[in-house]
């Protein structure tokens, strides 16, 4: 079975703190992804990374950057934490191939 | 480019009823067509998934799916729901490359 697992379910940080979200696969997955989830709002990706070292823009990039330097790991960066990123983070990889995404559990951020 | 709207946001129903969760979909190429369910506090998990192949797709839980290529369909059915169904369910897909174009979510509200 495909694991993707994430490093906190729970994160609680006050604005302006550095912030890291990390994602971890273990079945060689090339892409991985970063979305949040608001009530209302469904899935936005944030962030995807098809290759190490290579990432693209989704949706909603502002306020945040990645960084992919091992094929197993992509993390998420809020350089500076606001209030209105607190959100449901959810990280995913997939093959290439028919698209199948698998998710990590989610990691539950409040910004104070 | 894709896009997928699920026509009801909030599903009530009764254990043992029947039910239909509504997707349709809009790309100018063939698509894959995907339907995850996320339980409360977890990441999303595959239900099913349509490639190619019998319209009719048939996924965990006793949940399955047609896919209808003249109305771009996708609709989600599971004759007699239980307690354990209650979740948010997500209609997803692949049109190009390996991007999930994800629904707003539909969440199924199953009462004794």
């Amino acid at each position: 079975d495909v694991k993707v697992t994430q490093s906190s379910r729970y994160l609680v940080k006050r604005t302006g703190e550095k912030v890291f979200l990390e994602c971890v696969q273990d079945m060689d997955h090339e892409n991985m992804f970063w979305y949040r989830q608001d009530p209302g709002l469904g899935l936005r990706l944030i962030y995807f990374s098809y290759d190490v070292k290579m990432k693209e823009k989704g949706d909603i990039p502002e306020g945040y950057s990645v960084s992919r330097e091992k094929k197993e790991r992509f993390s998420l960066i809020l350089e500076s934490a606001s209030t209105n990123q607190t959100s449901m983070y959810l990280c995913a990889s997939s093959l290439w191939g028919d698209g199948e995404q698998y998710f990590g559990p989610g990691t539950r951020l409040t910004v104070t | 480019a894709q896009s997928v709207t699920q026509l009801d946001s909030q599903v009530p129903v009764f254990e043992e009823a029947p039910v239909e969760l509504r997707c349709n979909y809009s790309s100018s190429v063939s698509v894959y067509l995907f339907w995850y369910v996320q339980y409360p506090n977890q990441g999303l998990q595959l239900l099913l998934k349509y490639l190619s192949g019998s319209t009719l797709v048939k996924g965990i839980n006793g949940f399955e799916a047609e896919f209808n290529k003249s109305q771009t369909s996708f609709h989600l059915r599971k004759p007699s729901v239980h307690i354990s169904d209650t979740a948010e369910y997500f209609c997803a897909v692949n049109g190009a490359g390996n991007m999930l174009t994800f629904g707003g979510g539909t969440r199924l509200m199953v009462k004794p």
